[in-house]
């Protein structure tokens, strides 16, 4: 069945890091793939997203490129900053996916320190 | 902001009480669906409305009953809950339910505690 796989957490980093989550996916169909950002207390937000291979989403200094030939959809940012501390989940959804379910990996918490 | 707004923000109740849960959202969008999250896992989802008509139930218990009064409104009844129901629950809404790639759009959602 459909699947996503992240990196296990946690990730802990000082301020100005380099960023990397990985994620990779199984899927029947051509999905759309997601990551969504979970703050402390808050729900999930639309952190960014890309609809077909060799698409970059990017928004607040992350970026993540669609790769097809790896199935893999890997979250980067050059350089984190504590308010960047949260649970981060990488998902896909696709065309005839019935009910058009988000399937999320299990999600990596990150953690930056000053 | 979130363009989706759940009431209330926290909410305890005990196992006899009945308590509802609300959600609503002004993009316009037709499929609106009801997730558990429990603590740093991905949510879960339960209920899945389509213009207005529920059509998918994950096998969700009967002490859990969605409403969806208006294609801006969702409500998530609850009745003689268990200590395991304690979570936080989220709405979210998205374009359509089928034939779509579009994300979905979360609420901060309510964090339940059943005593």
């Amino acid at each position: 069945g459909d699947s996503v796989t992240q990196m296990e957490g946690p990730v802990t980093l000082s301020e100005e890091a380099f960023l990397t989550i990985n994620c990779t996916y199984t899927a029947t169909g051509y999905p759309s793939l997601f990551w969504y950002v979970q703050y402390p207390g808050e729900g999930l937000q639309l952190l960014l997203k890309a609809t077909k291979a060799d698409d970059k989403g990017s928004n607040k200094g992350f970026e993540a490129t669609y790769r097809k030939e790896t199935t893999s959809f890997h979250l980067e940012k050059g350089s984190v900053q504590v308010s960047d501390s949260a649970v981060y989940f990488c998902a896909l959804r696709y065309w005839g996916n019935q009910g058009g379910k988000l399937i999320f990996g299990q999600g990596t918490e990150l953690s930056v320190k000053p | 902001d979130t363009e989706v707004t759940q009431t209330p923000k926290h909410l305890v109740m005990g196992m006899t009480n009945k308590k509802s849960l609300k959600c609503e959202q002004h993009m316009g969008h037709r499929a609106m669906y009801w997730y558990k999250q429990k603590a740093k896992k991905p949510p879960e989802l339960m209920f899945v409305y389509s213009y207005e008509k529920l059509s998918i139930n994950e096998s969700v218990p009967s002490r859990f009953s969605p409403e969806c009064p208006n294609s801006s409104l969702l409500n998530l009844h609850l009745h003689a809950l268990q200590p395991e129901d304690s979570a936080l629950y989220l709405c979210a809404s998205s374009q359509e339910a089928t034939g779509s790639n579009q994300p979905q759009h979360f609420g901060d959602g309510t964090r339940l505690s059943i005593l």
